[in-house]
C-alpha cells in the first residue's frame, strides 16, 4: 500500500543554521506534495507545496526538492529561526486523493 | 475568508457512546477530509467526501462513518466508541475533487473514559 517515510524524527539546530528534512514515497502514482507546520495544540498548517512536474520550489527560507525518480523530496529551512520550532509533516497524494502523510519530524531551533 | 471550522473543540465520552464532529469548510470548497491523530502519532486519513459522495475511506471499521451536507459541511460519526477512539480528529477542505490543497481545521479532540 501507499507508504511516506520521513526522516529524522527529531531535528535540532542552532539558531541560523539550516534544517533538512526527507521524505520517501512508495506510490509512483502521487503527483503531489505538500509539507505541513504544527505547533503545540494547533492546525496543520500548509507551509510549502510542489507539484510532480516540478523539481524545485522556494518561498523565502523555505525550499522544497522532488526527484520523481528516486521517489524522494526535501524540506530545506534556512536562517532557522526559534519560531520555526515545531513538528513538520511531509505528505503525499494523486490528483486529490487523500493525503499519506510521514510520521513528523520534530524541529527544535536553539536559541 | 474564514478558515475551516469544527465543533465542538472538545468532547469526553465514555465506552460504548456515540460521538459526532462536525466540520464546516472554507466558501466555496467541496472536498472535505478527515484525519485521525492519536497522541504521539501521524495523521491517519478516514474519509474522503466530495459533492456529497464518498469518495475514499482509510482503513478504519465500519463503525467510523460519515455524511456530507447540500451546504457542503460534514458530519463524522463514531459508533461503539473505544478507548483508543481517543485523538484530535481533523478536518479538511480543497476546491474539489483533482484540486489537491488542503487547509486543516482546528480539529476536536475526543476523550474516551
Amino acid at each position: 500500500g501507499e507508504n511516506v517515510e520521513q526522516h529524522p524524527s527529531t531535528l535540532s539546530v542552532q539558531e541560523g543554521d539550516s534544517a533538512v528534512i526527507k521524505c520517501t514515497y512508495s506510490d509512483s502514482a502521487s503527483n503531489y506534495f505538500p509539507w505541513y507546520k504544527q505547533e503545540l495544540g494547533k492546525r496543520p498548517q500548509l507551509i510549502i507545496d510542489i507539484r510532480s512536474n516540478v523539481g524545485e520550489k522556494k518561498d523565502q527560507r523555505i525550499a522544497v526538492t522532488l526527484n520523481k525518480t528516486a521517489k524522494h523530496f526535501s524540506l530545506h529551512i534556512t536562517e532557522t529561526q526559534p519560531e520555526d520550532s515545531a513538528v513538520y509533516f511531509c505528505a503525499a497524494s494523486w490528483n486529490g486523493n487523500k493525503l499519506v502523510f510521514g510520521a513528523g519530524t520534530i524541529l527544535r531551533v536553539k536559541s | 475568508e474564514a478558515g475551516v471550522t469544527q465543533s465542538p473543540t472538545h468532547l469526553i465520552k465514555t465506552r460504548g457512546q456515540q460521538a459526532t464532529l462536525r466540520c464546516s469548510p472554507i466558501s466555496g470548497h467541496t472536498s472535505v477530509y478527515w484525519y485521525q491523530q492519536a497522541l504521539g502519532l501521524g495523521l491517519q486519513f478516514l474519509l474522503w467526501y466530495d459533492e456529497g459522495e464518498e469518495r475514499n475511506r482509510g482503513n478504519f471499521p465500519p463503525r467510523f462513518s460519515g455524511r456530507q451536507f447540500p451546504n457542503y459541511s460534514s458530519e463524522l460519526n463514531v459508533n461503539a466508541l473505544e478507548l483508543e477512539d481517543s485523538a484530535l480528529y481533523l478536518c479538511a477542505s480543497s476546491f474539489g475533487s483533482g484540486q489537491e490543497t488542503q487547509y486543516f481545521g482546528p480539529g476536536t479532540r475526543l476523550l474516551v473514559l
